[in-house]
C-alpha cells in the first residue's frame, strides 16, 4: 500500500452513462497524475496537476474526459457518455514537491477498473 | 522522451539473479533511466533510477553502459514475489513530469 487511494476499485457501467473516479494522493504530495492502462499495455499518461493547476493533458483526454483537483488535494476524473473503448484500468499517482528526497518517484494507487457494457 | 526496447518476457529460477536488459540508444544527456514494476492487479511500483553511474538500493541494482545506450536491472536473489511486468523508462530529471511506459518485460520466477 503506497498511501494513494482510489475509489471505486471497480466500476461497471452501461455505454452512454457518466462515471466519476476519485483519487486521494499521499498527504502533502503536490503533484498528481492520471494514467489509463488497457489489457496487455503499459499505462498511458492522461493528465498532470501541480497543486490545483492542470499543467498537461494528453491527446488521449478527449472532450468527454475531464479531471479536476479543486483544492490541490484529492482529484476526480469524469468520463461522460462512456464508450466500450473506455474500458480500462485508470491509475492515479502522486509525487512530493521537488525539494523532497523521493520527488523523483511516482507513487501509484491500486487503480479503478472500468468496464463499459 | 527517448524510446526503450525490452524483451517481451523472461523466466528466472527462484533464488537466482534476474537480469533484465533495456536498450535506449536515443537517450539524451539530461535523461535518466527509471525502472518500475507492476505486479498483477496493482499499480506500478518504483524500483530504481540512474543517470550514468551504477546504482544499488534495497530492491535492485542498475547497471548503465558507459555510452548510456543500454542498461540492465538486476534482482540479485529473485523470489516468487518478483514475478511482475518490469518497465524501463527514460525521462528527463526535470521539466517532463509524465512517465512514458512501453509494454515492458514480463518476468516469471519459477520455483
Amino acid at each position: 500500500d503506497t498511501g494513494v487511494s482510489q475509489n471505486p476499485r471497480h466500476k461497471i457501467t452501461k455505454r452512454g452513462q457518466n462515471v466519476t473516479f476519485r483519487c486521494d494522493p499521499i498527504s502533502e504530495h503536490n503533484r498528481l497524475y492520471w494514467y489509463r492502462q488497457t489489457l496487455g499495455q503499459g499505462p498511458e499518461f492522461l493528465t498532470y496537476f501541480q497543486n490545483e493547476a492542470q499543467l498537461e493533458k494528453s491527446r488521449l483526454l478527449s472532450d468527454r474526459f475531464s479531471a479536476e483537483r479543486p483544492k490541490g488535494s484529492f482529484s476526480t476524473l469524469e468520463i461522460q457518455r462512456t464508450e466500450q473503448g473506455d474500458s480500462a484500468m485508470y491509475l492515479c499517482a502522486s509525487t512530493p514537491p521537488p525539494r523532497e528526497r523521493s520527488s523523483y518517484e511516482q507513487y501509484f494507487g491500486p487503480g479503478t477498473r472500468l468496464t463499459v457494457t | 522522451d527517448a524510446k526503450t526496447t525490452q524483451p517481451t518476457s523472461m523466466d528466472c529460477a527462484e533464488g537466482r539473479a534476474a537480469n533484465l536488459p533495456c536498450n535506449h540508444s536515443t537517450i539524451s544527456g539530461n535523461e535518466y533511466v527509471y525502472w518500475y514494476r507492476q505486479i498483477h492487479s496493482q499499480g506500478p511500483q518504483y524500483i530504481i533510477h540512474g543517470l550514468k553511474n551504477n546504482e544499488t538500493n534495497e530492491m535492485a541494482s542498475l547497471i548503465i553502459t558507459e555510452d548510456r545506450k543500454s542498461s540492465t536491472l538486476i534482482l540479485p536473489h529473485a523470489t516468487l514475489r518478483d514475478t511482475a511486468v518490469y518497465y524501463c523508462i527514460v525521462r528527463p530529471r526535470f521539466g517532463n513530469e509524465k512517465l512514458t511506459f512501453g509494454t515492458g518485460t514480463r518476468l516469471t520466477i519459477i520455483p
